[in-house]
C-alpha cells in the first residue's frame, strides 16, 4: 500500500540525548515536511524539503536537524539543543511543494524524561 | 502577516446534528485543504479545495477564494466525527499554513 511510514510511534528518551525519527514514503512525492504539535495546539513547521539533497528551515527549526539523501526518506533528529522536545511529530509529503495535496504519516510521540 | 483563522474553536453537538466550520484567510490562496485529526492523532485528508464546492458523503466543503473563506459542512453527525478539524492554506510559497483548529465533540 502507498503511504507514509513514521517510526517509532512512541519514544522515551532522557534529557540531553539526541533522537532520530524516521519518515519513509512510497508515494513518489518530491516534497516532504516535518511538523510539531503540542497538546491542544495546531501544527508548526520544523523543516521541509522540495527535492533530494536540499531542505529549508520552517518556523521552528532551532534544535532540529534533517537530511534528504533519498527521495523516499526524510529523517528528523531532535538534538539536545531543543529546549522543549516533548511533543507529537508529524511527517508529511506532497507531489509538488505548496500547491500539491499534503498527506500525513501517523506521527511519532516523543517524551523526554 | 499571513493568517488562517478557524471558528468556532470548540463545538459540542448531539449525534445527528449538522454543523458548519469556518476558515478565514488573509490573502489569495493557491491551495486549501481540510483535515480531520482523530483522537489518536492521525490527520486524515478530507478535501483539497482551493475554490468551488466538493462533496464526499456526509461532508462537503466550499471555498470562496475572492472572499477569503472556506466552509466545511458535516451533516447527520456521528460520534466518529469527533476530533479536531484543521484547514491549511498555501499563499503562493512552498508550504501550508495551518489554522488553529476546531475541536468537535459529538455526544451520543
Amino acid at each position: 500500500d502507498g503511504g507514509i511510514t513514521q517510526s517509532p510511534k512512541y519514544l522515551f528518551r532522557k534529557e540531553g540525548q539526541n533522537v532520530t525519527l524516521s519518515c519513509e514514503q512510497n508515494l513518489n512525492h518530491d516534497a516532504m515536511y516535518w511538523y510539531r504539535q503540542d497538546p491542544g495546539q495546531g501544527l508548526r513547521l520544523i523543516y521541509y524539503s522540495q527535492i533530494v539533497n536540499d531542505f529549508q528551515k520552517g518556523d521552528i527549526a532551532e534544535g532540529y536537524s534533517v537530511s534528504r539523501e533519498k527521495k523516499e526518506s526524510f529523517p528528523l533528529t531532535v538534538t539536545s539543543a531543543q529546549k522543549n522536545p516533548t511533543a507529537f511529530y508529524l511527517c508529511a509529503s506532497s507531489l509538488a511543494g505548496g500547491t500539491g495535496e499534503l498527506f500525513f504519516g501517523e506521527g511519532s510521540r516523543l517524551t523526554v524524561l | 502577516g499571513i493568517q488562517v483563522e478557524q471558528s468556532p474553536p470548540d463545538l459540542i453537538l448531539q449525534e445527528g446534528a449538522n454543523s458548519t466550520l469556518r476558515c478565514n484567510f488573509s490573502d489569495s490562496v493557491n491551495n486549501l485543504q481540510w483535515f480531520h485529526q482523530n483522537p489518536w492523532g492521525q490527520l486524515i485528508n478530507l478535501f483539497y479545495i482551493p475554490s468551488g464546492t466538493k462533496q464526499n458523503g456526509r461532508l462537503s466543503a466550499t471555498t470562496v477564494a475572492t472572499e477569503r473563506y472556506s466552509l466545511l459542512y458535516i451533516s447527520s453527525s456521528q460520534t466518529t466525527d469527533s476530533g479536531v478539524y484543521f484547514c491549511a492554506v498555501n499563499f503562493g510559497n512552498e508550504k501550508l499554513t495551518f489554522g488553529t483548529g476546531t475541536r468537535l465533540t459529538i455526544i451520543p
